[in-house]
């Protein structure tokens, strides 16, 4: 069975420009994560989706990150602008419920971002 | 704010030896899971612990919840280089899981 899915898996991209963050979750998973990993902060929840809702999205650093999902099988990250601080390893995890905590999360490898 | 404090933050040692890493926090969860993530990948489970004072066997690895849901332990027996990674704990809380920073574990051939 195919896991999730993110791309790209690198960007280098100058401060500034827009960045988009792919993910395409667990086929039947209601729940999707997105969290940023830093060595300094380690592992952030930014956001997450529950049937294709924004739940909760307080982890979210402040305007110029937005997340969307159209539909059950593809969710984005968005940065605009790009800061030099915003680089770090991106990750998108699915889960088949939340109802509990107590179901597992399964991640993608990442995409790593560096902002120049 | 729920936190999880994870040690050590480091743990360098020989092939065979054992070794002991900790999760503590001051609230109490829901559940306790233990994720382990090697480099250029993301984490993956390893367990999941309910009920206070539970403990769960993985071939050499040993998980336990405490009494009072706030803490965890992770023993591993006889570590061997395979084991080399970054574990994570997480609890559970209102749908969502809250991440320690992690103990980074390099064993040594």
């Amino acid at each position: 069975d195919a896991g999730v899915i993110q791309s790209p898996r690198h960007e280098v991209t100058e401060m500034g420009q827009e960045v988009t963050l792919r993910c395409k979750p667990i086929s039947g998973h209601n729940s999707l994560f997105w969290y940023r990993q830093t060595m300094m902060r380690g592992l952030e929840l930014l956001i997450y989706f529950n049937n294709n809702v924004p739940i909760d999205d307080s982890g979210m650093p402040e305007d110029r990150f937005s997340a969307k999902m159209p539909n059950a099988s593809f969710s984005t990250l968005k940065i605009q602008p790009s800061e030099p601080r915003d680089s770090a390893v991106y990750f998108c995890a699915s889960s088949p419920s939340s109802r509990g905590s107590n179901q597992p999360q399964h991640f993608g490898d990442g995409t790593r971002l560096s902002i120049l | 704010t729920q936190l999880l404090e994870q040690s050590p933050q480091f743990l360098s040692i020989q092939e065979g030896e054992n070794l002991t890493v900790y999760c503590n926090s001051s609230s109490v969860f829901s559940s306790l899971q233990w994720y382990r993530q090697e480099p250029g990948e993301g984490p993956v489970l390893l367990v999941t612990v309910v009920t206070g004072g539970e403990v769960k066997k993985l071939k050499r690895l040993t998980f336990q919840f405490g009494d009072a849901r706030k803490d965890s332990s992770l023993h591993i027996t006889a570590a061997q280089p395979g084991d080399t990674g970054l574990y994570l704990c997480a609890g559970g809380s209102q749908g969502n899981l809250i991440f320690g920073k992690g103990t980074k574990l390099s064993v040594k051939p």
